[in-house]
């Protein structure tokens, strides 16, 4: 299987404590987004990659979630002292770079987190 | 305050009819707009998009039309299949906002047989 891939898939903690997601994206792809979903609502913009470099990053919810992609490659999310508020499901998603700019990203199935 | 919007939450068709959804936006900066499928326990699937100097995009039974005087766009699907039963949601973004796609909450499809 070359989609998108998260693990883990799902992720039942304790306020306060820190989790951590990754996501392995498609190997020829250079940008790479993470999202976070709500029930009944579409997914929302957390932060972008191209290549090694987060260009994207105003959009986290707060200076408690911070995104890594140290290679290039696989990304991690990381949500210290979680509040129940950051239940959701966390998605990650590829796309390749084109010369026309934005293209159509290739979404994993998403981690979803239970904050209890 | 919702920068893309799909009002319908839910819409029923019959196999072989057409449907359509309909999107919504408020931000005239958008100048790119998609297209997504989304089946239970999957991520979206991206569907088709449109650039806003078009009116029109065809991908098989998928055509996506852009009316940029109102705002709004819409998905046909001709003919639906009982398999287009999943959720739409339609995504805009502007080339000021870099790779920041704004979502819609979604529209469920049920195809009935």
């Amino acid at each position: 299987d070359t989609g998108v891939s998260q693990d883990p898939r799902h992720k039942i903690t304790k306020r306060g404590q820190n989790v951590t997601f990754r996501c392995d994206p498609i190997s020829e792809h250079n940008r790479l987004y993470w999202y976070r979903q709500t029930l009944g609502q579409g997914p929302e913009f957390l932060t972008y990659f191209q290549n090694e470099a987060q260009l994207e990053k105003s959009r986290l919810l707060s200076d408690r979630f911070s995104a890594e992609r140290p290679k290039g490659s696989f990304s991690t999310l990381e949500i210290q002292r979680t509040e129940q508020g950051d239940s959701a499901m966390y998605l990650c998603a590829s796309s390749p770079w084109t010369s026309g700019g934005r293209v159509g990203q290739y979404f994993g199935p998403g981690t979803r987190l239970t904050v209890l | 305050d919702q920068q893309v919007k799909q009002n319908s939450p839910s819409l029923s068709v019959q196999e072989g009819r057409i449907s359509i959804l309909n999107c919504d936006y408020t931000n005239s900066m958008f100048d790119y707009f998609l297209w997504y499928k989304k089946y239970p326990a999957e991520g979206p699937t991206f569907l088709i998009s449109i650039s806003s100097i078009k009116d029109k995009n065809e991908d098989g039974r998928f055509t996506v039309f852009l009316n940029k005087s109102a705002k709004h766009l819409s998905l046909h699907i001709v003919p639906s299949q009982p398999g287009d039963s999943a959720v739409y949601f339609c995504a805009a973004s502007a080339l000021d906002y870099g790779q920041n796609f704004v979502f819609g909450p979604g529209t469920r499809l049920s195809v009935l047989p």
